[in-house]
């Protein structure tokens, strides 16, 4: 069993559509959790990162984090073409820039 | 937010070569950068740890003699694969850690095919 387990996907959905991408991990040593995006042959971007449970807001994209269920959510809002990429999660046992562990990615495909 | 970069971003080379990878963190320090490399369609699989001044460390099955890690520099880090086979064909992407946020940004990654 992976250390971390994501949907690899692909979702479609219309633009405009709310997108609900999830993990669920093993290691409840994990204290760091980063949703990153990654376009086509480029490297992943960081989107957002969150400590401990609890949710976390950042323009359209919402990063939950429920420890007691060792389950964490990026959500989208208002999804847009533009939108269209793979979302890794990620989430380390230490501080956020240490050794990540990452989810097989969810490749998202947002249609106009 | 931060930049790093990565040099080249594309390489073709034959079979037997060395190619050298430089992954650079052009708007902060970087005590602590990463290699990663990533088949199609797959996730990224973390090679080594490469910390300034000292050895990098590798994960378990990755050879250290072929995948040369030097991080002698703040800002610099290089990945260098000696005498590749068309089998280290792959998607190289570093990462490098922000000493003062302790957050990990990526570079935009190195494709090597090998012939």
């Amino acid at each position: 069993q992976k250390e971390v387990e994501q949907d690899p996907g692909p979702l479609s959905v219309p633009e405009g559509a709310i997108v609900s991408l999830n993990c669920t991990y093993s290691n409840s040593a994990f204290q760091y959790f980063m949703w990153y995006r990654q376009y086509s042959r480029k490297g992943p971007e960081l989107l957002m990162y969150t400590y401990s449970s609890g949710n976390k807001e950042d323009g359209r994209f919402t990063a939950q984090v429920d420890k007691s269920s060792k389950y964490i959510s990026l959500f989208i809002r208002d999804s847009q073409p533009s939108d269209s990429a793979t979302y890794l999660c990620a989430m380390s046992r230490g501080n956020a820039g240490n050794m990540l562990t990452f989810g097989g990615g969810t490749r998202l495909m947002v249609k106009p | 937010g931060a930049v790093v970069s990565q040099h080249p971003s594309r390489v073709i080379c034959k079979s037997g070569t060395s190619v050298k990878i430089e992954c650079r963190s052009l708007d902060f320090q970087a005590t602590t950068m990463f290699w990663y490399r990533q088949f199609p369609k797959q996730s990224l699989m973390l090679m080594a740890t490469s910390n300034e001044g000292s050895k990098a460390t590798y994960e378990q099955g990755v050879e250290k003699d072929k995948f040369l890690i030097n991080h002698a520099s703040l800002t610099l880090s290089t990945l260098t694969v000696t005498s590749a086979h068309p089998e280290d064909s792959s998607f190289y992407i570093c990462s490098a850690q922000d000493s003062s946020t302790d957050t990990q940004y990526f570079g935009p990654g190195t494709r090597l095919t090998v012939l």
